[in-house]
């Protein structure tokens, strides 16, 4: 099984609007650590906002919040007033503590800001 | 400047020519880690290591080596590339693997794009 899915493979947005992307994951592990990470067309890897399993507040990181939704194993990151610099892949993650700290990566989504 | 550093950033090889990419951070990180990145498969992690002299592997370690002589390496190994192990490669690196988020996020190199005819 996945352990991070990302069903949404493409999203556009207008600009200064929001944007919702998915994430679900799958562990049994108590202590696990969610992250999204962008990577423009550059192709860098840039660290956007985390979550910990037992964080009991959403987090915030300027324009980014993640919506931690633990019982259904979801951790959308939510991108408000979507700027042309948005336009990137997003990548979820999930760091399990019981298998001995390896990551997971989702597949992606390739979000496109229109202006 | 705080940074991880990979080299090369781009290698053409041939089928079974060893070769090294390397990975080093000078933020006196404990874990480290290898991943490359396919289209559509999004980032798988090849290789890890908490710390001095300890590997573990990752979803696709075949094909590959790894060794942690020194806190700020973290080199690359394959031994015989294959035209299947051609793909981007990025080296990460945390303070810890597990903690606060400005403890266990981790930052990435450049990448390394490798072609392996």
């Amino acid at each position: 099984a996945q352990k991070i899915t990302q069903t949404q493979p493409g999203m556009f947005v207008q600009e200064k609007e929001a944007v919702t992307l998915d994430c679900t994951y799958d562990t049994s592990d108590p202590s696990y650590g969610l992250f999204w990470y962008k990577q423009p067309s550059s192709g860098e890897m840039i660290f956007l906002i985390y979550q910990g399993s037992y964080d009991q507040q959403n987090a915030t990181e300027g324009r980014y919040s993640l919506n931690f939704q633990k019982a259904r194993k979801s951790a959308n990151l939510v991108i408000s007033a979507s700027q042309l610099g948005d336009s990137a892949m997003y990548f979820c993650a999930m760091r399990e503590a019981n298998t001995g700290n390896q990551f997971y990566f989702g597949t992606g989504t390739s979000l496109t800001v229109i202006p | 400047e705080a940074q991880v550093t990979q080299n090369p950033r781009y290698l053409i090889t041939v089928t079974g020519k060893k070769l090294t990419v390397t990975c080093s951070q000078n933020m006196n990180h404990e874990y480290m880690s290898w991943y490359r990145q396919d289209p559509g498969l999004g980032l798988r992690q090849i290789y890890y290591s908490m710390n001095v002299e300890v590997t573990d592997k990752g979803d696709v370690p075949e094909g590959y080596k790894v060794s942690r002589k020194e806190k700020r390496n973290f080199p690359l190994i394959l031994e015989s590339p294959s035209p299947n192990q051609t793909s981007l490669y990025f080296c990460a690196s945390s303070l810890s693997p597990a903690g606060p988020a400005s403890q266990e996020t981790q930052y990435f190199g450049p990448g390394t794009r490798l072609l392996v005819l």
